[in-house]
């Protein structure tokens, strides 16, 4: 059975930094192109980061609105996908997932707020 | 950024009833690979993202055959053949031609 589970997440202040992390099981996650997608308070969807497999490089893409403070990264050996956010602002409030492909299995989602 | 317009916003429904769900881009989503990566999801509340529909009008992996869908190049359908409770929640398109966007949603509730 496929899993993916967010943790990670909380409450920060602006400016500060927060490390996600999303566990995989029941496939094999080396193959995978990853993602993490948020879904503002508003409850819309935005993609945020992809990083390809081994095979691809790792190469990375981002969205714009976090295009130098947000870095995603894998490990293979421990079938984890991370994502690393800093200088959060208060616009990154969002329910965070992890999916794997085109979205085809996504984790339950983790929490962030970023308020003072 | 391809935006994806969603229509309508809210759809009333009655069980059984069949209705349908628009989607169209800013842009063509028809990719130089020959695929149109465009993809259905429901969100029941309290829940993820679950996908319904992948490259248009292929059906995932236990979805109901009253879900389809249809379109190509920038406007897309989705139809329910017989509204169950269960359908009720959010469906979102995505686009995944020129890195993901979503649509804006339509909430489908019961009438």
């Amino acid at each position: 059975e496929v899993q993916l589970v967010e943790t990670g997440g909380g409450l920060v202040q602006p400016g500060k930094s927060l490390k996600l992390t999303c566990a995989t099981s029941g496939f094999t996650f080396s193959n995978a192109w990853m993602h993490w997608v948020r879904q503002s308070p508003e409850k819309q969807l935005e993609w945020v980061a992809q990083i390809k497999a081994k095979s691809n490089n790792y190469a990375t893409y981002y969205a714009e609105s976090v295009k130098g403070r947000f870095t995603i990264s894998r490990d293979d050996s421990k079938s984890s996908v991370y994502l690393q956010m800093n200088s959060l602002k208060e616009e990154d409030t969002a329910i965070y997932y992890c999916t794997r492909y085109y979205g085809d299995y996504w984790g339950q989602g983790v929490m962030v707020t970023v308020s003072s | 950024d391809v935006v994806l317009t969603q229509t309508p916003s809210i759809l009333s429904a009655t069980i059984g009833q069949s209705v349908s769900i628009s989607c169209r881009s800013s842009q063509s989503l028809l990719d130089s690979d020959g695929n149109t990566y465009l993809y259905w999801f429901l969100q029941r509340p309290g829940q993820s993202p679950q996908r319904l529909i992948y490259l248009v009008s292929n059906l995932g992996s236990g979805v109901p055959n009253r879900f389809s869908g249809s379109g190509s190049g920038t406007d897309f359908t989705l139809k329910i053949s017989g509204v169950e409770a269960e359908d009720l929640g959010v469906y979102y398109c995505m686009q995944a031609t020129h890195a993901w966007t979503f649509g804006g949603g339509t909430k489908l509730e019961l009438k």
